[in-house]
């Protein structure tokens, strides 16, 4: 599958503030890009997503951003809380059931 | 609410043993995903299924085969484990098109010696 670059790979923010994880692709064809968060000891869930038609989306504290062009996507956490902490996956989909995820970004937010 | 569940959360094989893991999901999903997790790697598709007795290979299927023999049910076949296959395994499922929410298990962690 395509290629997903992730960073960082690590990510500690001190709690109250924002937290931004970029990640990158190659695939011309991606119109789909998750965003999965896995607590510890749980599969990953689904936080936001976002598809090719749309620059920005935003649910509460999180927000992604997604610009064509440069074929890049982000995800922002405003106000960040301790419940925040875990392992975020950037991921992308082009139409088939094949998704490809980045490697993770373990994010840590100190109280 | 939605449920994937996996049989096992902790297994340990030995080498060259048949090792099965099962998935089951309570959705009514059509499409049904196993999944690799590594330190570092991230997830890495293994195979899916977009239908009872239908079956695609993902990115890494080298070493492993899959069943779907009921919608619900999917289940991984290590044929005769590796010690490189020692790692966390994840079922997921979507409901019917491409571009889906999917729905994780918890995972199987397999500890091949």
């Amino acid at each position: 599958g395509e290629n997903v670059e992730q960073h960082p790979s690590t990510l500690s923010v001190q709690e109250g503030d924002s937290a931004v994880i970029k990640c990158t692709y190659s695939d011309s064809a991606s119109n789909y890009f998750p965003w999965y968060k896995q607590e510890l000891g749980k599969g990953p869930q689904l936080i936001i997503d976002i598809r090719s038609n749309v620059g920005e989306k935003k649910d509460q504290r999180i927000a992604v951003t997604l610009n064509k062009t440069a074929k890049h996507f982000s995800l922002h956490i405003t106000e960040t809380q301790p419940e925040d902490s875990a392992v975020y996956f950037c991921s992308r989909g082009a139409g088939s059931y094949q998704l490809t995820f980045g490697k993770g970004t373990k994010l840590s937010v100190i109280p | 609410d939605v449920k994937v569940t996996q049989s096992s959360r902790y297994l340990v094989k030995r080498t060259g043993e048949k090792v099965f893991l099962e998935c089951v999901q309570d959705m009514d999903h059509e499409n049904m995903f196993w999944y690799r997790q590594d330190p570092g790697l991230g997830l890495r598709l293994i195979y899916f299924s977009y239908d009872v007795k239908m079956k695609e290979k993902g990115d890494i299927p080298e070493g492993y085969s899959v069943s779907r023999e009921k919608k619900e049910r999917f289940s991984l076949i290590l044929e005769s484990a590796s010690t490189n296959q020692t790692s966390m395994y994840l079922c997921a499922s979507s409901l019917r098109r491409v571009n889906e929410k999917l729905f994780f298990g918890s995972g199987t962690q397999l500890s091949v010696l």
